[in-house]
């Protein structure tokens, strides 16, 4: 059975950073391209990173973007979210989804949560 | 950038009626690239349907895609327990690469 599953998730500060992953049961891992998906607490989602396979393709939605870094590596089935300066606005539920059928998310992680505190 | 409005924002109904909930986009777009998501309470998103009408592996043809250009609907025939939860409409492409419908509530009447 196809699986993805998210950890890292933590109670940080404004202003702070934090790395989640997304690890992947599947051995052909490198073929799919992935993604990271939030919700923020009693709201809608909200795409925020894609990463080709191969790695060379990034694209971030405008409120993240030179904030947090999508990275993968394909050898330890592991796709990662490093987020840096930190705002309350970024509290969530992170998912990583996978694009399967075309031009869309077939297979979801269960979410890490992120909360940004004082 | 494409906008998506979903209607109603919430549809209550009972068990064994039809739901039909509505998804516009801001401007014409490819029936290829508008997918339909549910999300049951404290879980994670299902893909429903994809390219407009393409159910997704393991979705039961209770679930119907349909529409084209700016207007697109998902029709639950009879609604089963699991199928009250939030639905969410998806378009790929342009920037940002995914975008997301603000979602339909179908609740227990």
């Amino acid at each position: 059975e196809v699986q993805l599953v998210e950890s890292g998730g933590a109670v940080v500060q404004p202003g702070g950073s934090l790395r989640i992953s997304c690890v992947d049961s599947k051995l052909t891992f490198r073929a799919y391209h992935m993604n990271w998906v939030r919700q923020a607490p009693g709201k809608g989602l909200e795409w925020i990173a894609y990463i080709g396979g191969g790695t060379t393709t990034i694209y971030y939605a405008d409120s993240v973007k030179g904030r947090f870094t999508i990275s993968r590596d394909n050898d330890k089935k592991s796709l990662y979210l490093q987020m840096n300066s930190l705002r309350a606005e970024d509290t969530a539920v992170y998912y990583c989804a996978q694009i399967g059928q075309p031009y869309a998310l077939d297979v979801w992680g269960q979410g890490t949560t992120v909360t940004v505190s004082s | 950038e494409i906008v998506l409005t979903q209607s109603p924002g919430t549809l209550s109904l009972s068990p064994g009626e039809r739901a039909t909930l509505s998804c516009r986009a801001s401007q014409s777009v490819s029936s290829n690239f508008l997918a339909w998501y549910r999300q049951k309470s404290g879980q994670a998103p299902r893909l429903l349907i994809y390219g407009t009408s393409n159910r997704a592996t393991g979705i039961p043809d209770r679930f119907t895609g349909s529409g084209s250009g700016t207007d697109f609907t998902l029709t639950i025939t009879r609604l089963e327990p699991e199928d009250f939860a939030v639905y969410y409409c998806q378009h790929y492409g342009g920037s940002p690469l995914f975008t997301f419908g603000p979602g339909t509530k179908v609740d227990i009447k």
